[in-house]
């Protein structure tokens, strides 16, 4: 069955480090999502890119948060630089098309920053 | 903005029914959803309704939504222990594009 890759697994930085975090969705899938998840709640959607486009950002903190998708395959996270507040589990997903929701999401980078 | 609200913990015993509930906030939503989280993984997709149906079975699990009180519910019949995790139930906007997630309730089995 396919999934979502992301990479790392588990990343422990250490505050005002640069990190990133890595992104392969399922092959054809159009659409990437970035989710981060804070321990004890639901999900919120980051970015979301359509092929290599930006289709939302809105929740992105621009001022450290930066997010690519340069072939329109897979996509990396960065925070630069890492604050405490950034510690949770980011979540990748992917959809083959966007409206259905029906997302693939990857097992996650959880983050601890200390 | 569109708001999905979850009770945050349910325990049932092994082999009965297990009910999880959901209220959601935006009319327009076209699909609703249940995913499900186990401990340190990503969100696994259980099962989702379109917004026009009220009920969906899907062998063990039942979705029942009423869009007159914007709730949702998940019947999970002859609960097992494997079935302990967190649950999340989530809508996608009218624009198709943005998935909201509740807070997720975690549903303790206990055998």
């Amino acid at each position: 069955e396919a999934e979502v890759a992301q990479s790392p697994r588990y990343k422990i930085t250490e505050k005002s480090q640069a990190v990133a975090f890595w992104c392969d969705p399922i092959s054809g899938h159009a659409t990437l999502y970035w989710y981060r998840q804070i321990l004890g709640q639901g999900p919120e959607l980051l970015v979301q890119f359509q092929d290599e486009s930006v289709v939302d950002d809105s929740q992105l903190p621009k001022d450290r948060f930066s997010a690519e998708r340069l072939k329109g395959v897979d996509s990396t996270l960065k925070i630069q630089p890492a604050e405490l507040g950034d510690s949770a589990m980011y979540l990748c997903a992917s959809s083959l098309y966007t409206g259905t929701g029906g997302y693939t999401f990857g097992s996650g980078t959880r983050l601890t920053v200390v | 903005g569109e708001d999905v609200e979850q009770s945050l913990f349910l325990s049932v015993r092994e082999g009965d029914s297990s009910v999880i509930n959901c209220t959601y906030t935006d009319s327009s939503s076209t699909y609703l959803y249940w995913y499900k989280q186990e401990p340190g993984a990503g969100l696994q997709l259980l099962t989702y309704i379109f917004s026009n149906m009220d009920m969906k079975q899907d062998q063990r699990l039942t979705v029942l939504l009423n869009k007159k009180d914007k709730h949702l519910s998940l019947r999970i019949a002859d609960t097992q222990t494997g079935d302990s995790a967190i649950y999340f139930c989530a809508e996608i906007n009218n624009a198709g594009n943005m998935l909201t997630f509740g807070g997720g309730t975690r549903l303790m089995v206990k055998p």
